[in-house]
């Protein structure tokens, strides 16, 4: 079974540039986190995506971010006219419910954004 | 609001020493998940422990054990006889237990451990 799967590994963009992220969570499971971590610091919570949903995008900065989960296929973040500040790694987690009772998200191995 | 602190930034030891991490959280929730994750260099989150907030049962796994303390709102972590392959950056976590919140994390800034040979 095959864990949650991120891609690109490392992406380079000019600035300016769309970035566009995806994940493919774990078999079975229809949840998604999106967390972004800046340079020495810690995961700070971006969005939370059930299929075709957001169900919470209480962290994601109000212009140039988007994201989707749709029926089929990954989840996609997207970045708008990318700034070096967007520059960190962005991780994905996958869950199989909506709920942490008997269950835990599951993380990916990230997508490291540079922006130059 | 939920918060997580990690007070310690950095810590560094001789290989063989124990190290303890500290946490400390905040919540309302009166039901709530504790979790410790490792950041080894290669930049993947490893998960290690995650505990609910009405087991106060501590824990030992190998060289790894866990002492939570409910009163003191405190989550440590301590690798025994530390190696230098746990030079990583520890993370811990804390997450409401509601359909609300599903499975999102408040991290901690982390603390670094650096164990040198």
């Amino acid at each position: 079974n095959a864990g949650v799967m991120q891609n690109p590994r490392h992406l380079v963009r000019r600035r300016g540039q769309e970035a566009r992220l995806r994940c493919s969570p774990m078999k079975g499971h229809s949840h998604v986190y999106w967390y972004r971590q800046l340079p020495e610091e810690g995961l700070k919570f971006m969005v939370y995506l059930q299929k075709e949903n957001i169900i919470d995008e209480s962290g994601m900065p109000k212009e140039r971010f988007s994201a989707e989960f749709p029926k089929e296929g990954p989840s996609i973040l997207r970045i708008q006219q990318v700034v070096r500040g967007d520059s960190a790694a962005y991780f994905c987690a996958s869950s199989r419910t909506g709920d942490s009772f008997g269950t835990e998200a599951f993380f990916g191995q990230g997508t490291r954004l540079t922006v130059v | 609001a939920q918060k997580v602190t990690q007070a310690q930034t950095e810590i560094s030891v001789v290989e063989k020493e124990d190290v303890t991490l500290d946490c400390v959280y905040e919540t309302r929730d009166t039901t709530y998940y504790l979790f410790w994750y490792k950041q080894p260099p290669s930049g993947e989150l490893v998960f290690l422990i995650r505990r609910n907030s009405f087991d106060e049962q501590n824990e030992i796994s190998g060289r790894y054990s866990w002492n939570f303390q409910k009163s003191t709102s405190s989550f440590n972590f301590t690798i025994t006889a530390s190696q230098v392959v746990d030079s990583a950056v520890y993370f811990c976590a804390l997450s409401e237990a509601s359909k609300a919140a599903g499975n999102k994390l408040t991290f901690g800034g982390g603390t670094r451990v650096l164990v040198k040979p």
